[in-house]
């Protein structure tokens, strides 16, 4: 199975603060997506990568931001922390289409 | 827009019962379909997945699924359940084309003993 790692596993952080998420994964997938799980809404889509230095717009990708330099990681930037983005997060990865996401442990953030 | 439901919020089902939960799914083509299951904390573990062939397909931990295109269904089971089964399952469908997946809203399994 993939492994992908992130970080941090729990963050608090403060309204109008920048935060940055990390993801790793190890099997040099070329594709890595950001979801944000929330009651009620399942998981949904904030922004995605097929290879690097390309990254694409999910559903909800307003007040986020993802860069791709490697293959192995994709950060997720929260550019301005807002209450309305305390969630789960998790970063997911997969070889190729169609094929299975395999998915990090989430992190957990809260906007004060 | 892709879309896809699941009715059910919560499911109480008693230890050794039989299990189906629904997933219906709005889109033009048939679609790549999965299932995940999602323990307290943790994150998403795949179940199984259906992109052609046989209808119905099998999956870890005794769990199946049945693609039915007449109507767009794609609804897990298992026979028998058991107390570890309690987990929030999601179904979550891609389209052909690409590799982004839409979940459904999930359904929280809970197991009476």
């Amino acid at each position: 199975d993939a492994e992908i790692t992130q970080s941090p596993r729990h963050k608090i952080t403060e309204t109008g603060r920048q935060v940055t998420l990390a993801c790793h994964q190890i099997w040099n997938h070329n594709n890595m997506f950001w979801y944000r799980q929330d009651l009620g809404h399942g998981l949904r889509l904030i922004h995605y990568s097929y290879g690097v230095q390309d990254t694409n717009k999910g559903e909800v990708s307003d007040g986020y931001s993802v860069s791709r330099s490697n293959t192995e990681d994709l950060p997720l930037t929260l550019e301005s922390a807002a209450s309305s983005q305390t969630s789960v997060y998790f970063c997911a990865s997969s070889s190729g289409t169609p094929e299975t996401q395999y998915f990090g442990p989430g992190t957990r953030l809260l906007v004060l | 827009a892709q879309s896809v439901t699941q009715p059910d919020i919560h499911i109480t089902v008693s230890e050794g019962a039989s299990l189906e939960l629904r997933c219906n799914y709005s889109y033009g083509a048939t679609p790549y379909l999965f299932w995940y299951v999602q323990s307290p904390g943790q994150g998403l573990q795949l179940l199984l997945k259906y992109f052609s062939g046989d209808t119905l397909v099998q999956g870890i931990k005794g769990f199946e699924a049945e693609f039915k295109r007449s109507q767009s269904s794609f609804n897990l089971r298992k026979p028998s359940v058991h107390w570890s089964d309690a987990a929030e399952y999601f179904c979550a469908v891609a389209p052909g084309y690409g590799n982004k997946l839409v979940f459904g809203a999930g359904t929280i399994l809970r197991v009476k003993s």
